[in-house]
């Protein structure tokens, strides 16, 4: 099976910071790569599909890029809501798999 | 507005089995891939299985196959997971997600979860 692997594994940004997360497939997926936001005690949010297509509602801070192999989350302004784990998901054969997570937090 | 509830959940011991339902309302249930999600207490996401409109087509992800067994009622709206031989380490919260219209979609709209737990 194709893995993901994010990076950084965590990591502690100031309000207004731009935050990036990285995710790369063990081969390549073309575009078919998710990103998901899950708050603490909450079910998990669809934020970004086709790599780069922000899911309707998803505040416009967030934004996806990426093709193939490596691809990256961006908040462009970090707001203390934010503070989620986040994980990239690839969908271009089954089983689907999840990247282990990004946990985001303020500093 | 898209609502998954799923339930079903509990304690059971090793080896043993549990059925999963999940009752979707707010969109048209027939025309959607389905799949199931789990989370280990503390632990990430892991996409368990899905299926097809007309159950012509499910995926297992390999620590299950053979063992669980998704299935449908699109009579019903509703989405299942039979769940046999269970193991410690099936233990988690399990979700209920839609997927697409087509197989390469990802899943857009989750259930508030239903906890598994396997332990003697």
């Amino acid at each position: 099976d194709i893995q993901m692997t994010q990076s950084p594994s965590s990591l502690s940004a100031s309000v207004g910071d731009r935050v990036t997360i990285t995710c790369r497939a063990s081969q390549g997926i073309r575009n078919y790569l998710a990103w998901y936001q899950q708050k603490p005690g909450k079910v998990p949010k669809l934020l970004v599909l086709g790599a780069s297509t922000l899911q309707a509602g998803v505040p416009s801070r967030f934004s996806g890029s990426g093709s193939g192999t490596d691809f990256t989350l961006t908040v462009s302004s970090l707001q203390p809501e934010d503070v989620a784990t986040y994980y990239c998901q690839r969908y271009n054969s089954a089983p689907w798999t999840f990247g282990q997570g990004t946990k985001v937090e303020i500093k | 507005e898209v609502q998954l509830v799923e339930s079903g959940g509990g304690l059971v011991q090793p080896g043993g089995s549990l059925r999963l339902s999940c009752a979707a309302s707010g969109f048209t249930f027939r025309n959607y891939w389905m799949t199931w999600v789990r989370q280990a207490p503390g632990k990430g996401l892991e996409w368990v299985a899905n299926i097809k409109q007309d159950e012509s087509e499910k995926y297992y992800v390999d620590s299950v196959r053979g063992r669980f067994t998704v299935s449908r009622d699109n009579a019903k709206n509703s989405l299942y997971l039979q769940m046999n031989s269970l193991r410690v380490e099936d233990t988690a919260v399990y979700y209920c997600a839609r997927s697409g219209l087509r197989w390469d979609h990802t899943e857009d709209s989750w259930g508030q979860g239903t906890l598994v737990t396997v332990s003697s």
